[in-house]
């Protein structure tokens, strides 16, 4: 299974750009998906199959995948968008997540 | 609509076996494509991948904990079962379920249930 790389943490200023990668070998190769979890919540899924968003997640929240490396791009940030990220890939059906990126939002 | 809801003891000690207990409802895990997994987070921690059944009763189990790990279903209950054995305080978390649809993502999770492990 995949062994994903996150940055611990990322800062942005609200209406800011936030880039959170996730890296591993041949990432491009698979579907990555996307979640965001808040302070004593579930999970949430934000992005899936690389770059599609479910219904009920805004269109500020995209992502990309190719080569080693996945970015999750959240664009005009608000305040409600922190919390933490975890990417995750699948290799068949074995899954593996991300260590997971703190956003603050500052 | 979709939920899923884990169960089973919120205290085990060291060197048993927990069971949990997913049960589900708004979709049958016996329609193409629709799994369900288990997924756990110790306290302050990461996301961490536990196990996956699929509709034809495939298995996939993490590698650093398949000896460990044993999941099964019973699609007339709407159940997927999860056991750990030789618990040990660091196994002390969140355990969650969670569908993964034809979308290849976990699009609905369950509340999650603490366990703790301690003598």
């Amino acid at each position: 299974s995949y062994e994903l790389t996150q940055p611990p943490s990322v800062s942005v200023y609200p209406g800011q750009t936030a880039s959170i990668s996730c890296s591993g070998d041949k990432l491009g190769d698979t579907y990555v998906c996307w979640y965001q979890q808040r302070p004593g919540q579930s999970p949430l899924l934000v992005i899936y199959q690389d770059d599609k968003r479910p219904s009920g997640i805004p269109e500020r929240f995209s992502g990309s995948n190719s080569g080693n490396t996945a970015t999750l791009t959240i664009s005009g940030t608000q305040p409600m968008d922190e919390a933490d990220y975890y990417c995750q890939a699948w290799d068949i059906k074995t899954g593996a997540f991300g260590g997971g990126t703190r956003l603050t939002v500052l | 609509q979709v939920t899923l809801r884990e169960s089973g003891p919120a205290l085990v000690k060291p060197t048993q076996t927990l069971t949990l207990t997913c049960t589900f409802s708004g979709f049958s895990l016996s329609t193409s494509g629709m799994c369900v997994g288990w997924v756990r987070q110790p306290p302050g921690k990461a996301l961490e991948w536990l196990a996956l059944i699929d509709w034809e009763d495939e298995k996939y189990y993490s590698s650093s904990l398949e000896t460990r790990l044993t999941i099964s279903k019973d699609t007339s209950k709407d159940q997927v079962v999860l056991t750990m054995t030789n618990m040990d305080p660091v196994d002390t978390g969140t355990y969650y379920c969670a569908r993964r649809s034809y979308i290849t993502a976990y699009d609905y999770w369950g509340q999650g249930t603490l366990v703790t492990v301690s003598s």
